[in-house]
């Protein structure tokens, strides 16, 4: 299994862009039929998936959120990164990247998640 | 979206015990389903995917079940270490959902 870890910055103020990053290593994110996702965890609630990225650069997002996400990736970095724009306190959460071997076969990678608070 | 329903959203159970949760989704998802464990303060980790698949290194006491609709985790002989939230999260189609989560909790 690769590992990963998240980073960036805890704080954002309102109306701002959130920008998290994940470097993936053990492993390369151009390997075959890999997907790598990002998922957030609003504080004491449940898990909301957000978007992926496939290893061939394809991404797809969550509706609920696609009018301000983007996922993209590094490949000379062995990276990918979320930008979520325009953030509201709503979108204060931990923040996990993760990967797997097609998407429909589960997250079996899971970075250590990165707190992002929103607030002026 | 596809609603994933789990129940019960918390449970008490003594070490030894069986504990059965299970997970509806709002239509069919033939056997897409993964079940994940979650300690305080840590990453959600796989335990089973495909319904019923185990992940290499998950206790054979972990088990899931079920296809369609309605999916089953059974946890036998729970452990001190199994005391965690567990999510279940369809895969079948986008976007992506998880069920609310359960709740293992020392009686």
């Amino acid at each position: 299994q690769v590992q990963l870890q998240e980073s960036g910055p805890g704080l954002v103020k309102p109306s701002q862009t959130l920008s998290l990053t994940c470097t993936v290593s053990g492993g390369s994110i151009s390997s075959d039929g890999y997907f790598w996702t990002w998922i957030r965890q609003h504080p004491g609630k449940g898990l909301e998936w957000i978007g992926f990225i496939h290893s061939r650069g394809d991404t797809q997002y969550n509706p609920s959120l696609k009018s301000r996400i983007t996922i993209s990736a590094d490949t000379s970095k062995n990276q990918f990164s979320l930008n979520l724009s325009s953030v509201t306190a709503a979108d204060t959460a931990v923040y996990y990247c993760a990967s797997g071997l097609g998407y429909s076969s589960g997250w079996n990678s899971w970075g250590q998640g990165a707190l992002v608070t929103v607030s002026s | 979206d596809i609603q994933m329903t789990q129940s019960p959203s918390s449970v008490s159970a003594i070490v030894g015990d069986r504990v059965t949760i299970t997970c509806r989704a709002s239509q069919g998802i033939s056997r897409w389903l993964a079940w994940y464990q979650q300690k305080p303060g840590k990453a959600p980790k796989l335990l089973i995917s495909i319904a019923s698949s185990l992940q290499s290194g998950v206790p054979s006491r972990f088990s899931g079940s079920g296809s369609g609709t309605d999916f089953t985790l059974t946890i036998n002989n729970l452990q001190p270490e199994d005391f965690a939230t567990y999510y279940c999260q369809q895969a079948n189609s986008l976007p992506l959902t998880f069920g609310g989560g359960t709740n293992v909790e020392i009686k």
